[in-house]
């Protein structure tokens, strides 16, 4: 069974600092790893995806890397601002004999301070 | 770009009454999918749903629950008989067959059971 957790559970930065994310899963056959943002009360807004055979997508500030072997995913936020406060997560797709699944990690919601 | 449609974004009904949550998916996707978010909690996986049947449910997804997908276009979620602990906001995704998919996720209906 695919755990995924993610570490800190919260984080406090001024605004300016950058800041890494992380999330670990047990299982490393994994499909793809998706990054998401979710605000309070709001739905999950997709960031980045990583294939299982990449090793890193870069959006804007955003970076996430992928380290299946390890099976670790990271996502840097460069020169953080106020409104990157949210609760960010990262779900892990697994695919097996045609079914798909996605598990999601326990969050880490990070709020930059102006 | 192309959304995922949930309604109605909030929901209140009394405990025993059936309700059904309705999503139209992106039109070229091919699976389908429900997660739940009791508040303050992480997002859970609930059902996926490919080729009209159901791929995969997790021990949430008891005999109160069903799918449906009616008319090709809309993907239904009917609680038979609402528990106060159905209480949640309830997300439906879908997505394309293919490493290069991620997941697309409404923006939730939130279910409040009195």
């Amino acid at each position: 069974k695919q755990e995924v957790t993610q570490i800190p559970a919260a984080l406090s930065v001024p605004e300016g600092e950058n800041l890494v994310l992380n999330c670990s899963f047990t299982d490393s056959a994994i499909y793809n790893l998706q990054w998401f943002r979710q605000d309070p009360g709001k739905g999950l807004t997709s960031l980045l995806l990583i294939q299982s055979s990449q090793r890193e997508q870069t959006s804007g500030r955003l970076n996430a890397s992928l380290d299946k072997s390890s099976g670790r995913s990271t996502l840097y936020i460069a020169a953080s601002q106020p409104g990157d406060s949210a609760t960010y997560l990262c779900a892990v797709r697994t695919y097996s004999g045609g079914y798909q699944k996605v598990t999601f990690g326990t969050g880490t919601k990070l709020q930059v301070i102006p | 770009e192309p959304e995922v449609t949930q309604t109605p974004s909030h929901q209140v009904t009394q405990m025993g009454q059936e309700v059904i949550l309705r999503c139209v998916p992106i039109s070229n996707h091919l699976y389908f999918y429900w997660y739940r978010q009791i508040l303050g909690q992480k997002v859970e996986f609930l059902v996926s749903f490919y080729n009209n049947e159901i791929s995969e449910k997790s021990e949430i997804f008891d005999d109160q629950f069903s799918v449906e997908r009616p008319d090709g276009s809309n993907f239904t979620l009917k609680i038979r008989s609402t528990k106060l602990e159905d209480s949640a906001m309830y997300f439906c995704a879908s997505s394309g067959q293919g490493a290069h998919y991620g997941y697309t996720f409404g923006s939730g209906t939130r279910l409040t059971v009195v």
